[in-house]
């Protein structure tokens, strides 16, 4: 089957830098994207690889690996404001959107 | 505004009672798509659309339908209802030009199914 795997949560404290992996398994790839939820919110784009490297945007950045499968989401000079669900998400075949099951990431002062 | 419409944002219904959830965007985004949203599950999609006339069916769709007779709409429709379809709903769309790699999200509906 398809599927996509995150940790399930991640703590760290304000200032500090965090890295959320995810590993996929899927039919057809045609590129990584994550996205953020707050509690009560919608999900919200955070960045897309459809290539291998790095993709910076702010804080934010994302890593691809296809021959690995691979690929993370990394936060700098956390704020509490990043306390929040983090999804990773694969474009498969047949324009299907497979969600992995998110990282619940808390920041503590 | 660009944005994301859905309605209604919460819903309690009874088993059997056929309900309609809406989403409109104003983006002129060809693709479609609709989630449900479970505790630990993520979000799973239950169909999705390429264009007008274009549907499919995503990992979950039993229970569902779905249509795409506008552009810019494309309601959800269970047709008879179950309490296993008590769930939050997301509809998001994307341009096709950045591959669906970037969806934008309606800010979901809630629905419980008695």
């Amino acid at each position: 089957g398809q599927s996509l795997e995150q940790p399930s949560e991640v703590t760290a404290v304000e200032g500090a830098i965090v890295q959320i992996n995810c590993t996929y398994q899927t039919s057809g790839f045609y590129g990584l994207s994550w996205y953020q939820q707050h509690d009560g919110g919608a999900p919200t784009f955070l960045s897309y690889n459809a290539l291998d490297g790095l993709e910076e945007t702010g804080r934010f950045s994302s890593f691809l690996s296809r021959s690995d499968s691979y690929g993370y989401l990394l936060l700098q000079e956390l704020q509490m404001k990043d306390s929040a669900s983090y999804f990773c998400a694969v474009r498969a075949g047949g324009f299907k959107t497979i969600f992995g099951a998110g990282t619940r990431l808390f920041v503590k002062a | 505004e660009a944005q994301v419409t859905q309605n209604p944002r919460y819903l309690i219904t009874v088993t059997g009672k056929k309900l309609t959830v809406t989403c409109s965007q104003n983006m002129n985004h060809e693709y479609m798509s609709w989630y449900r949203q479970d505790p630990g599950l993520g979000l799973r999609q239950i169909y999705y659309s390429m264009n007008v006339e274009v549907t499919d069916k995503g990992d979950v769709p039993e229970g569902y339908k779905v249509s795409r007779k506008e552009k810019r709409n494309f309601p959800l429709i269970l047709e008879s209802p179950s309490p296993n379809q008590t769930s939050l709903y997301f509809c998001a769309s994307s341009s096709r030009g950045t591959g669906v790699g970037e969806l934008f999200f309606g800010e979901g509906s809630r629905l419980t199914v008695l």
